[in-house]
């Protein structure tokens, strides 16, 4: 079974400008997070997608950030215009149902670099 | 707020010494609880997880158990190999339209 992928792996960029990360989950899995993990911390929520709608998006910084997830599959984040302080991995994972007990599946992430 | 709060790392050890690795959290209701390890150059998965109190979740001879009367989920092993080396996060999720909180993460180097 294929897992989470993502894209890019590596994304320098300088300060102001914009960046998209991409995230395909496991087939068949309803659920899809957008995590942020700053050097030194835990993965921090973002957005939850519950199909191809979000179910919360409460510590997603609206101004700058945005994603979407259509057709219930693929998703996009996106960045715009980036801070130095969005330097960071960029992690998408995946659930079956979202049920609390579910299992978050985790791609690779994506490390964003803000010069 | 829900939070999670594991020990500071990095932690060191020699090969087969025992491992606990501290772990609480606050949290309204009952949530589900996890470890979740990130070995060097891979990406985060799960180690283990219970989902009601008293449950004890086990995988590759870690165990925990959900503790709700002390709100902990400490990670223990009794004799860690090098291969262990990792950093490890301890989680918890509330379900419905919560994602998981996780901890800060334990640095764990285990030396031959």
């Amino acid at each position: 079974e294929a897992g989470v992928a993502q894209s890019p792996r590596y994304k320098i960029i300088e300060k102001r400008q914009s960046v998209a990360f991409w995230c395909n989950p496991i087939s068949g899995h309803a659920t899809l997070y957008w995590y942020q993990q700053i050097l030194g911390q835990g993965p921090k929520l973002l957005i939850q997608f519950q199909n191809n709608g979000v179910v919360d998006d409460s510590q997603l910084p609206k101004d700058r950030f945005s994603a979407e997830r259509l057709k219930g599959v693929d998703s996009t984040l996106k960045i715009q215009p980036a801070k130095l302080e969005d330097s960071a991995v960029y992690l998408c994972a995946s659930s079956f149902r979202g049920m609390g007990s579910d299992t978050q599946y985790f791609g690779p992430g994506t490390r964003l670099t803000v010069l | 707020g829900d939070s999670v709060t594991q020990m500071e790392g990095p932690v060191t050890l020699s090969e087969e010494a025992c491992l606990t690795i501290n772990c609480t959290y606050t949290a309204t209701g009952y949530p589900s609880l996890f470890w979740y390890v990130q070995y060097p150059g891979e990406g985060l998965q799960l180690l283990l997880k219970a989902t009601k109190a008293d449950d004890k979740g086990s995988n590759k001879g870690f165990e925990a158990t959900y503790r709700k009367e002390t709100t902990s989920f400490h990670l223990e092993k009794g004799s860690v190999q090098v291969s262990d080396s990792a950093v490890y996060f301890c989680a918890l999720s509330r379900g419905g339209a919560d994602g998981l909180t996780f901890g800060k993460g334990t640095h764990l180097i285990i030396q031959p």
